[in-house]
């Protein structure tokens, strides 16, 4: 398996700009996770889905935050309207069981916001 | 008080020293825990995980519960310089019903190990 994929790798963008961040988790896991990781804050939980439906989001950090997952093999996270704050870097994760079982990180995507 | 506590570090050893790595954590429903080894500009990726009360050995690395105390920890035996990376404590707090709860993690410890 290619493991988690994530798109784009890197994104830079001015402050105002839509923001969409793209994952696709490993085939089979019915568990799907994005974190968000800064230097200040470290690894925060921002929402997670099972079986595509969001389970729990109450660590998205306000409105400008959405997550969809319309499959069992492809989420986004949007960003509207972004702003210098949300400069960081975004991980996507999946598992099998959630949070008791094995997370398998994506090689993250770092967001630059000007 | 964080959820999840981890002294930062940065934590420096030398080659085939025993690495020591802490974590406390506040919530007593917490169930499961898991170390992550996080390399410079990388994602996390699980070391170990341990469930019970006691000690858990995968080679190298032990990994100790103590439920009562409220911490876990992790050894390095032998260390390597390629052990040199930021190690994540994660905690699974169990919601209930057909959510499996999710993970806290902590600051993380940076780890070195000069030759």
């Amino acid at each position: 398996d290619a493991g988690v994929i994530q798109s784009p790798r890197h994104e830079v963008t001015e402050m105002g700009q839509e923001v969409t961040l793209r994952c696709k988790p490993i085939s089979g896991h019915d568990y799907l996770f994005w974190y968000r990781q800064t230097m200040m804050r470290g690894l925060e939980l921002l929402i997670y889905f099972n079986n595509n439906v969001p389970i729990d989001d109450s660590g998205m950090p306000e409105d400008r935050f959405s997550a969809k997952m319309p499959n069992a093999s492809f989420s986004t996270l949007k960003i509207q309207p972004s702003e210098p704050r949300d400069s960081a870097v975004y991980f996507c994760a999946s598992s099998l069981r959630g949070s008791a079982d094995t997370q398998y990180f994506g090689p993250g995507t770092r967001l630059t916001v000007l | 008080q964080k959820e999840v506590e981890q002294n930062s570090g940065p934590l420096s050893v030398p080659e085939g020293a025993i690495a020591s790595l802490n974590c406390t954590y506040s919530d007593r429903g917490s169930q499961s825990f898991f170390w992550y080894r996080q390399y410079s500009g990388k994602s996390p990726e699980l070391i170990m995980f341990i469930y019970s009360n006691g000690d858990k050995e995968d080679g190298r690395f032990t990994a100790q519960l103590n439920k009562a105390s409220q911490y876990v920890s992790l050894l390095i035996r032998d260390s390597q310089p390629s052990d040199s990376a930021t190690y994540l404590c994660a905690v699974n707090i169990y919601a209930g019903g057909t959510s499996y709860g999710k993970l806290t993690f902590g600051q993380g410890t940076i780890l070195t190990v000069h030759p």
